[in-house]
């Protein structure tokens, strides 16, 4: 089954705790991406990939980390989690953003965050 | 950078009624695309509809349809003979042709049965 695969859907954690969201897609996608959801906010991209190796930030990137060495991957790391990143992330991934069909995200099922 | 408003944080309908939800977006770009997205309480975003820019027919899917007002920039959602299964959070979302996407608030829908 086409999919985008978030781990873990649930989390809570402590401050300066490191960590990792993991996600994988298995559709072959270049474009890959992370949102933060927030009540009022809608969502709100952190970072995205358009292929491998290549990856930029986007609206709200301060205290994330992403890395895309492979085209099915591409984590989510925050090295010194704060309260404020307590959020629903959402990975999300399209084909090549060139290709009309490309403009079409398929998102994972989100991971809740907390942060103490 | 591009903005995407839904107004109507919650809105509530009666089963087999018809209603539309409101987005406007705001963009000096003449080619881009716009979608609807429904977040049910599972929390997975499902895409309901989208539109290309250029296209000036009004996308339908089924029981969804949009009113695309280019001129206006707006990209309101209509949905008739609503079901329970609607319910849902309904997200607008704009992306740029060099793939800057925005998403509304959005708006939460409550099917009344």
């Amino acid at each position: 089954e086409a999919q985008v695969t978030q781990n873990p859907r649930y989390l809570i954690t402590v401050t300066g705790k490191k960590l990792t969201v993991t996600c994988s897609q298995n559709m072959n996608h270049e474009y890959m991406s992370w949102y933060r959801q927030d009540p009022g906010l809608g969502l709100r991209q952190i970072y995205y990939s358009m292929n491998v190796e290549v990856t930029d930030k986007g609206d709200v990137p301060e205290g994330y980390k992403v890395s895309r060495k492979e085209k099915r991957n591409f984590p989510l790391i925050l090295e010194s989690p704060s309260p404020n990143q307590t959020s629903l992330y959402f990975c999300a991934s399209s084909p090549d953003p060139r290709l009309i069909q490309g403009r079409v995200l398929t998102f994972g099922a989100g991971s809740r965050l907390t942060v103490l | 950078a591009q903005t995407v408003t839904q107004s109507q944080p919650e809105m509530s309908v009666q089963e087999a009624e018809t209603v539309t939800l409101s987005c406007t977006y705001d963009t000096s770009e003449s080619d881009y695309y716009l979608f609807w997205y429904k977040q049910p309480p599972s929390r997975q975003m499902i895409l309901v509809i989208r539109q290309e820019a250029y296209k000036q027919q009004n996308a339908t899917e089924n029981r969804f349809s949009v009113n695309f007002q280019k001129a206006a920039k707006s990209f309101s959602l209509k949905i008739s003979d609503s079901q329970l299964g609607d319910a849902a959070m309904y997200f607008c979302a704009y992306r740029s042709d060099d793939n800057d996407m925005r998403f509304g608030a959005g708006t939460r829908l409550t099917v009344k049965p």
